[in-house]
């Protein structure tokens, strides 16, 4: 079947602007996660979702960031009021087990945002 | 600070040589991830292990606890081996978060 699959690929925006990010996770997996890698960094956790509910938001950077998974599928991080500061790769992954953070993730190709 | 370290940061190694690359973390970790992310990002899962060592094909995994420290080894290296390999670690149990290492470019030449 498909992986999982991020939107857009790339988005340019300007600074003080809002925008969302796209995730479709592989279907029947419960568990997705957000990541932000800047570059010549690993990623760096941000949120987990553990079907509709985010059972970890620890790595959000601050209140300009949010993500929501209405349906316990697909997912949408959200920034507001953008900074310089958030330009990164910001990459999606699923699991198929809701409740173990070992299970094996798989990755979407990521979203390259670029603040001006 | 890095929980994570890797060693090398950047590889070069003729197609067909023996490749060792090694996360040292400072941390009690529940898990090791070794991932491998190719040009315009897409990140694959490679391994989890928390003991021991794992192969698959000519990738070979070890995990020592005690000393902290993972090695990845790529034998007959190809130059479709050309990635970054990132290690990351899973700390706080099952319920934790990973922890990333900045990666290793590891460019196999033909």
């Amino acid at each position: 079947g498909a992986g999982v699959s991020q939107t857009p690929s790339n988005k340019v925006t300007e600074k003080g602007k809002y925008v969302e990010l796209r995730c479709d996770p592989i279907s029947g997996h419960t568990a997705l996660y957000w990541y932000r890698q800047s570059l010549g960094q690993g990623p760096e956790f941000l949120i987990y979702f553990q079907g509709t509910g985010a059972a970890d938001d620890s790595g959000l950077p601050n209140d300009r960031f949010f993500a929501v998974r209405p349906e316990g599928s697909v997912s949408t991080l959200k920034i507001q009021r953008t900074e310089r500061g958030d330009s990164a790769v910001y990459l999606c992954a699923s699991s198929l087990t809701p409740a173990v953070r070992t299970d094996t993730q798989y990755f979407g190709p990521g979203t390259r945002l670029t603040v001006l | 600070k890095n929980e994570v370290e890797q060693s090398p940061q950047n590889l070069t190694a003729q197609e067909g040589e023996f490749i060792t690359i090694n996360c040292s973390y400072s941390v009690g970790i529940s898990a090791l991830h070794w991932l491998q992310q190719h040009p315009g990002g897409g990140i694959v899962s490679l391994f989890m292990l928390s003991s021991g060592k794992k192969k698959h094909g000519r990738l070979i995994a070890t995990i020592n606890i005690q000393e902290k420290h993972s090695s990845l080894h790529i034998t007959a290296s190809h130059p479709r081996d050309s990635a970054v390999y990132i290690c990351a670690v899973l700390i706080g149990g099952s319920q934790g978060n990973l922890i990333f290492g900045k990666g290793t470019k590891l460019s196999v030449k033909p």
